[in-house]
């Protein structure tokens, strides 16, 4: 069935550094690549996604590139901050009428001050 | 973005029991969908809800044990029945899909069966 595949698991930055995680998908009609920040004991919260016509997508610290021919994502985040930790999840839309989202298994973000 | 809002927050049910969970969204939406997430584990997709129509359920998911109704463009209820303490998990709902926003979360379910 359709997957997506996240690394790493856990990243340890300390402040001001960049982080990069990165993620892979299996279904070659996926279309929509959203990343969602989940701090602890709260609901997901979109902060970029890309839709595959583009190759890349920045807002502010926080920028995405999708390489639909590998069928690879990032995420990539500059100058971190502590506020930055929580999880991070990545997700691609299933093709289909439905485009519902599968989700990556998540990366723990700590960003050390 | 649409915004969601889902209750009850919390609940502590007995194993046996049922519970039903809201979602009211602030727009009309076409889809919406139900997640479970286990406490540190990432979002597992139950069902996506159209309305008017049956919902789909993932593989592991039955209608039988996780009801779901979408009576209209705005509004969703996931039932959880029959609860066993495996049951216990954050279930959150989701809306969106279109072209112009994307998909956003109501604030979850924390469910404990004892």
């Amino acid at each position: 069935g359709e997957n997506v595949e996240q690394h790493p698991s856990t990243l340890s930055v300390q402040e001001g550094d960049s982080a990069v995680i990165k993620c892979t998908y299996s279904d070659s009609a996926s279309n929509y690549f959203p990343w969602y920040k989940q701090e602890l004991g709260k609901r997901p919260q979109l902060i970029i996604d890309i839709r595959s016509n583009v190759g890349e997508k920045k807002d502010q610290r926080i920028a995405v590139t999708l390489n639909k021919t590998a069928k690879h994502f990032s995420l990539h985040i500059t100058e971190t901050q502590p506020e930055d930790s929580a999880v991070y999840f990545c997700a691609a839309s299933i093709g289909g009428a439905t485009n519902k989202l599968i989700f990556g298994t998540g990366t723990l973000l700590a960003v050390q001050p | 973005s649409a915004v969601i809002s889902q209750k009850p927050s919390r609940d502590i049910c007995q194993r046996g029991t049922s519970l039903t969970i809201q979602c009211q969204v602030d727009s009309q939406v076409t889809m919406m969908f139900w997640y479970r997430q286990q406490p540190g584990q990432s979002l597992t997709l139950i069902a996506t809800a159209n309305q008017g129509s049956e919902a789909t359920y993932e593989s592991g998911f039955v209608i039988d044990k996780f009801p779901i109704s979408r009576p209209n463009l705005t509004f969703s209820t996931l039932t959880v029945s029959n609860m066993s303490p495996e049951d216990s998990s954050i279930y959150l709902c989701s809306a969106g899909g279109g072209q112009t926003y994307g998909y956003t979360f109501g604030s979850g379910t924390r469910l404990t069966v004892v």
